[in-house]
């Protein structure tokens, strides 16, 4: 099983500041990965395939970048709906057998 | 609009048994993968199953093989869920999600509001 570490587990951070979240595989997963937001109470929400690939109606202040087993999600300036919950997410194995890193939230500072 | 209405959740004593459904609509629901995903009580979010567009296939976390089997009825665009000889640790919120793609399964871009299941005596 590919395991996918996120970093750090909490990030506090100010209104229109940038936001930098790490996600680490255990492997080599090339780019086959999804970031994801979760508000309390709510489904998750993609935010990222490809590695880099923002989903449909995602705001441009959302980016992803990197390859192989480092990768980061960067929010460019925060907004309120934005303190959330982030996964992130491998589909890089067959026999299919996703895995999700532990969640980085970002809270207001 | 994609919609994923879930359905079937609830109180379960050890080893029972619970039908998970999940109604879909807005798009063509065989030409895509589903997924099953949960996530116990404040915890993170752990991929449970996936089954291909056609039904043909289908795939499992170990931590459910040989006791939970997914299913889909495409004419009637309905996800399933059977969990057989539930355990605590099987509580949690249950999603289902529809796949970017058609095989195997990859980034889910769509996502039910979630079923609650409850294992407990």
């Amino acid at each position: 099983e590919i395991g996918m570490t996120q970093s750090p587990a909490t990030l506090s951070v100010s209104p229109g500041d940038r936001a930098t979240l790490s996600c680490r595989a255990s492997q080599s997963i090339s780019s086959n990965l999804a970031w994801y937001q979760q508000k309390p109470g709510q489904a998750p929400r993609l935010l990222i395939y490809g590695a880099s690939t923002r989903a449909t109606g995602i705001p441009a202040r959302f980016s992803g970048s990197g390859s192989g087993t480092e990768f980061t999600l960067t929010i460019s300036s925060l907004q309120s709906e934005d303190f959330a919950l982030y996964y992130c997410q491998q589909y890089n194995t067959w026999p299919p057998a996703l895995t999700f890193g532990g969640g980085t939230k970002v809270e207001i500072k | 609009e994609v919609q994923l209405l879930e359905s079937g959740g609830g109180l379960v004593q050890p080893g029972g048994s619970l039908r998970l459904s999940c109604a879909a609509s807005g798009f063509t629901f065989s030409s895509y993968a589903m997924s099953w995903v949960r996530q116990a009580p404040g915890k993170g979010l752990e991929w449970v199953s996936v089954i291909s567009g056609s039904g043909g296939s289908t795939y499992y976390a170990d931590s459910v093989k040989g006791r939970f089997t997914i299913s889909r009825d495409n004419p009637k665009n309905t996800l399933h869920l059977q969990m057989n000889s539930l355990r605590a640790e099987d509580t949690a919120v249950y999603y289902c999600a529809k796949d970017r793609g058609k095989v195997g399964a990859t980034s889910l871009d769509y996502w039910g509001q979630g079923s609650l299941v409850t294992v407990s005596s």
